[in-house]
């Protein structure tokens, strides 16, 4: 059965207090991992996709990585305008392509 | 390059009243999705529409239902309105259908039935 999970649920960190966030999944024929930002009454802002184990990809002070089984988004340095949930949604192609998105983490950075 | 627009932001209705939303995708783009955000469940695939066809829909029930014109415009209407269809309304559009190409998702039409 396809599934995402997305720890820790919240995470408050001080500002500079660099951490990592986990998506791990179970998807058949999975095509690309991609990262969201959200920020509260607004729309998922698409940041990342990875589509290959090893792969990387960076933009300021976010870093996204990628194995055959996990994701991690890497929080460099956060400042308090870092504060959102962030999703990560593995995208599916085949019979039935979708996305599974997980149910997010609620980042807290404070100055 | 404008975004995804969607329309109203906000709409309150009553129990077993109808509602339409609208939604408007970046140009170009010819795949458009919605999604249900409930506190509880997170985002909710509800169905996505490609060149006026449905390609694939989510586990919800047949009040739910969706169209997309020529211009790859969408809506989403849900009829006979339950207390649990309060949520946040998200629509997104992509370049290609299905998994393998961003979502640019709207700011959601934010539905309270009460």
């Amino acid at each position: 059965e396809d599934q995402v999970t997305q720890s820790p649920e919240a995470l408050r960190l001080q500002e500079g207090e660099s951490s990592s966030l986990n998506c791990s999944y179970t998807v058949s024929g999975l095509r690309g991992l991609f990262w969201y930002r959200q920020d509260p009454g607004k729309g998922p802002e698409f940041l990342f996709t990875l589509y290959s184990a090893g792969e990387e990809k960076e933009k300021e002070r976010l870093k996204a990585t990628l194995t055959k089984k996990e994701s991690f988004l890497h929080i460099t340095a956060p400042k308090p305008e870092d504060s959102a949930t962030y999703l990560c949604a593995p995208g599916r192609v085949g019979n039935f392509n979708k996305f599974y998105f997980g149910s997010g983490t609620k980042l807290n950075v404070k100055p | 390059k404008a975004g995804v627009t969607q329309t109203p932001r906000y709409l309150i209705k009553t129990r077993g009243q109808q509602v339409t939303l609208s939604c408007s995708p970046i140009s170009g783009h010819r795949s458009v999705s919605w999604y249900q955000q409930t506190p509880g469940q997170g985002l909710q695939f509800l169905f996505e529409y490609f060149s006026e066809t449905q390609r694939n829909k989510g586990n919800f029930p047949g009040r739910f239902s969706g169209r997309q014109f020529s211009n790859s415009r969408s809506e989403m209407n849900v009829s006979t309105l339950e207390l649990g269809d309060s949520a946040l309304y998200l629509c997104a559009s992509s370049l290609r259908t299905g998994g393998d190409s961003p979502l640019h998702f709207g700011n959601g039409t934010r539905l309270t039935v009460t």
